[in-house]
């Protein structure tokens, strides 16, 4: 089956911790999407790459950092810098051509840092 | 920066037609319509996108003025798996980081 996995589900961390989250897709897709989503609220963007090897910040990259040196992945690292890191993380992929308003979503990984 | 308008909430009965309207004021000419549906714990499903006039799939139609300041999601006969939070997002293709920013929503809840 073609998706997008993330692991794991659910993910605990103790303050002061870096935690890495990962990302996978099989679609064949070039560019993939890390958002941070608050209880209640709707989704923030972190980071994008339309292509590997390159990414851009969103609205909310402090704190974050990413990396895509595959077309099927693009891990999130959340960093003791994060003040809130706390937040259910989502994954998107889409495919190029300039189609970013049809992203597919991987499940998500909910982060809880004590 | 074609920041989207939604209501808060909606609530409907089975078998009805729903229609959830989305204000965008500022759409840019090669600005994408698009919608898509969240269930509580997991990741967002597009659900369609249009330019102009109506388009249809399988699970909705979306319906677009001629001038393109706002568009309707119609979802015929809903039923109780309808409940979810619906977004209305304007994406141009090659997506903007500004603009891929989902907003709060319109949660709609299905009663029977």
């Amino acid at each position: 089956d073609g998706g997008i996995t993330q692991s794991p589900k659910y993910l605990f961390r103790k303050e002061g911790q870096n935690v890495t989250l990962s990302c996978e897709q099989n679609l064949n897709h070039d560019a993939m999407y890390w958002y941070r989503q608050d209880p209640g609220q709707g989704l923030r963007l972190i980071y994008y790459s339309q292509i590997v090897n390159d990414f851009q910040k969103g609205d909310i990259a402090e704190g974050y950092s990413v990396s895509r040196e595959k077309k099927e992945s693009f891990p999130l690292t959340v960093t003791s810098a994060q003040k809130n890191p706390t937040a259910f993380y989502l994954c998107a992929s889409s495919s190029g051509g300039g189609r970013a308003y049809e992203q597919y979503f991987g499940p998500g990984t909910r982060l809880t840092v004590t | 920066l074609a920041k989207t308008t939604q209501p808060i909430s909606m609530d409907s009965y089975e078998g009805q037609e729903v229609n959830i309207t989305c204000s965008h004021n500022n759409i840019a000419t090669n600005d994408y319509i698009t919608w898509y549906q969240q269930f509580p714990s997991q990741g967002p499903r597009f659900i369609i996108q249009g330019y102009k006039t109506k388009v249809t799939n399988e699970v909705a139609s979306l319906f677009i003025p001629a001038d393109r300041k706002s568009s309707t999601l119609s979802l015929p006969r809903v039923s109780l798996s309808d409940t979810a939070v619906y977004y209305c997002l304007v994406v141009a293709p090659s997506g903007s980081a500004r603009q891929l920013t989902f907003g709060s929503g319109t949660q709609l809840t299905v009663l029977p």
